[in-house]
């Protein structure tokens, strides 16, 4: 059972554009959200975070926003760079951490 | 400046062997936590440990076990190995359990 959906496998996005992704939960419990970006053969690097008292929260050009009623969680990349290029994984934690399938970002030079 | 180092980077096992895969935590990094990544998957807990006590599990069988040492590297076993087990495992540390975590590269374990 995916508690946690990224419904869009990949996304293809131009340079200096917006990027959002997006990520749902099923589990009203869940208390802090974190979003990981991943390259070809690392580990995923811990992006930016936001807690469930929050609905936004801003670090340079990444933004992440949280609407609880509707069980959604977003990242905004402004202006994307070809360095973004990666996949991104959403988390949620209740009691443990729950991971997103993720979503290919590829941003286009 | 340390981070999650993980060893062996790739390892090729046969069904029924068992398997130890190592992880070096970033110095004071009290939580460890692996994970298993099967190909087009997220990453799925299987358990966390705290000061050297597991104390969280995730939905994998008893053959799934490890250790954490005081001088903050882990361990994580996995007896009877089966061609589903076949997957990259990560190690993830923590200064507590709702911190941001630090991942290892990963162990890309095949089981033939």
């Amino acid at each position: 059972d995916q508690q946690v959906k990224q419904n869009s496998p990949s996304l293809s996005v131009q340079e200096g554009r917006i990027s959002i992704l997006n990520c749902d939960y099923t589990n009203s419990m869940f208390d802090y959200f974190l979003w990981y970006k991943k390259y070809p053969a690392e580990g995923p690097t811990f992006l930016i975070s936001i807690s469930s008292i929050k609905d936004k929260n801003e670090d340079g050009r990444f933004t992440v926003f949280l609407n609880k009623s509707a069980k959604h969680l977003s990242l905004h990349i402004v202006p994307s760079q070809p360095g973004d290029s990666a996949v991104y994984f959403c988390a949620a934690f209740g009691n443990q951490f729950y991971f997103g399938t993720g979503t290919s970002l590829t941003v286009i030079p | 400046e340390t981070g999650v180092t993980q060893s062996p980077t790739h390892l090729i096992k046969t069904r029924g062997q068992q398997v130890t895969l190592r992880c070096s935590s970033q110095s004071g990094h009290n939580t460890v936590s692996w994970y298993q990544q099967a190909l087009g998957q997220g990453p799925q807990f299987i358990f966390q440990y705290y000061r050297e006590e597991e104390n969280g599990r995730g939905n994998f069988p008893p053959r799934f076990s490890g250790l954490q040492f005081p001088n903050y590297s882990s361990e994580l076993n996995v007896n009877a190995l089966e061609l589903d087990d076949s997957a990259l495992y990560l190690c993830a540390s923590s200064l507590t359990a709702n911190y941001g975590y630090t991942f290892g590269s990963g162990t890309r374990l095949t089981v033939v």
